[in-house]
């Protein structure tokens, strides 16, 4: 158990639509992180938000957008999906500040796109 | 930017057989992470090694900075020790970022 959760658990969409995924930090901490995990890889960096704010991106195309909340959980909003996008979704949290960086992993949502 | 490579990208093992995974990274890192992926896709923390050696368990793990590579080892290796293990290491030029390995498969057999 990180702490982290994710919801949902998996989706189906199909191309063209425009999906949600929701991320909550653990405890304590005020950095989140999104990752896709394409079939038979490591995971890619999306983004990443401290405080609120876009703190880093990734080579991923506009449509991918996210949000932090005051309370750090998070959103990943993508829209426009395309069959590419089908992938397994990571959000992690750390917190930084602290000269130690260790991230923790939420267990993903699955997404598919038909 | 920083690259990391994994080596073997898969390993068949015996139970109880013991094992080395090894991580390749191009610059000097400040932050290294070994994770194992279970078949659910859970990134579960394994280490957190910048550099030196921890152990844990029949698992214990060996950074060593100056020479840009980690070890993993895993002894008396169980079969719910399978699935990808990945190494990955801390970009602080893109805000903290974790730049993954393309991981090691494991798979331990009774």
């Amino acid at each position: 158990e990180t702490g982290v959760t994710q919801s949902p658990t998996h989706l189906i969409k199909t191309r063209g639509q425009q999906v949600t995924l929701r991320c909550s930090s653990q405890s304590g901490h005020n950095t989140v992180s999104w990752y896709q995990q394409a079939l038979g890889q490591g995971p890619q960096f999306i983004f990443q938000y401290y405080r609120e704010e876009e703190n880093g991106r990734g080579n991923f195309p506009p449509r991918f957008s996210g949000l932090q909340f005051p309370n750090y959980s998070s959103e990943l909003n993508v829209n426009a999906l395309e069959l590419d996008d089908s992938a397994l979704y990571l959000c992690a949290s750390t917190l930084t500040g602290d000269s130690y960086n260790e991230q923790f992993f939420g267990p993903g949502t699955r997404l598919t796109v038909l | 930017g920083i690259q990391v490579e994994q080596s073997p990208p898969d390993l068949i093992l015996q139970e109880g057989a013991n094992s080395t995974l090894r991580c390749n990274f191009s610059d000097s890192v400040n932050n290294l992470q070994w994770f194992h992926q279970n078949p659910w896709g859970q990134l579960i923390n394994l280490f957190y090694i910048p550099s030196g050696t921890k152990q844990n368990g029949r698992l214990s793990a060996t950074t060593v900075a100056t020479e840009r590579y980690s070890l993993l080892y895993i002894s008396s290796s169980q079969t719910t020790d399978s699935g990808v293990y990945f190494c990955a290491v801390t970009d602080y030029n893109q805000g903290g970022k974790l730049i993954f390995g393309q991981g090691t498969e494991l798979s331990v057999k009774p």
